[in-house]
């Protein structure tokens, strides 16, 4: 079965801080995978994508890892701000024409 | 270029009524897919069409729901004789091509957050 985990559920960190969220997934043959951001009430924000033959994608102050060996990704935020705070959600293709999701990690910075 | 629109962003309907949901996608796209998002609970596929082709809709439950991508128009899933568990945010995302090809990338709309009292 292809699934999608995301670790931690939650995560409080200080405003400044550079932190990590992980996401693995049971299948390495995968097409594509995407990081989206969900803030309380709203829709999914795209925030990177990568590829099945990438390694990493970086955008401003966010860089995504890929490790299809491993069956993992991680998303690097840097230098972390409150308006950081959302909830992370790892979405990944398979090659069935639809995202497996993972249930997102609800990430809070402290001012 | 305007985003993948959602319409009506906020729905209620009661027990046994209709609820109609559209999707326009994204400008040059043909591929539409619908997740839900239940409460406390992660997105889950529901169907994906092509224009006048519903390819996969193994996610959708077999009775009450269906969907469509007309020709011309925008995506509609229809939910019929809605009943309370069926009150969740629905999201349709387009692509401009399917998965093998560049371009792949799904951009999401806001949704439509369906309460059934």
């Amino acid at each position: 079965k292809q699934e999608v985990t995301q670790i931690p559920a939650a995560l409080s960190v200080p405003e400044g801080e550079n932190l990590v969220l992980n996401c693995s997934f049971t299948d390495s043959a995968i097409y594509n995978l995407q990081w989206f951001r969900q803030d309380p009430g709203k829709g999914l924000t795209s925030l990177l994508l990568i590829q099945s033959s990438q390694r990493e994608q970086t955008s401003g102050r966010l860089n995504a890892s890929l490790d299809k060996s491993s069956g993992r990704s991680t998303l690097y935020i840097a230098a972390s701000q409150p308006g950081d705070s959302a909830t992370y959600l790892c979405a990944v293709n398979f090659g069935n024409e639809k995202l497996t999701f993972g249930t997102g990690t609800r990430l809070t910075i402290i001012p | 270029n305007a985003g993948v629109m959602q319409n009506p962003r906020h729905l209620v309907r009661r027990r046994g009524q209709e609820a109609r949901l559209r999707c326009s996608p994204m400008k040059g796209h043909s591929h539409v897919y619908w997740y839900r998002q239940l409460p406390e609970e992660g997105l889950k596929f529901m169907v994906y069409l092509q224009k006048e082709n519903i390819i996969d809709e193994s996610g959708m439950p077999k009775e009450r729901f269906s969907a469509e991508f007309p020709k011309e128009g925008p995506s509609i899933l229809r939910i019929q004789q809605v009943v309370r568990g069926d009150s969740a945010a629905y999201f349709c995302a387009s692509s401009l091509v399917g998965t093998s090809g560049s371009g792949n990338e799904q951009f999401f709309g806001p949704g439509t957050r369906l309460t059934v009292l």
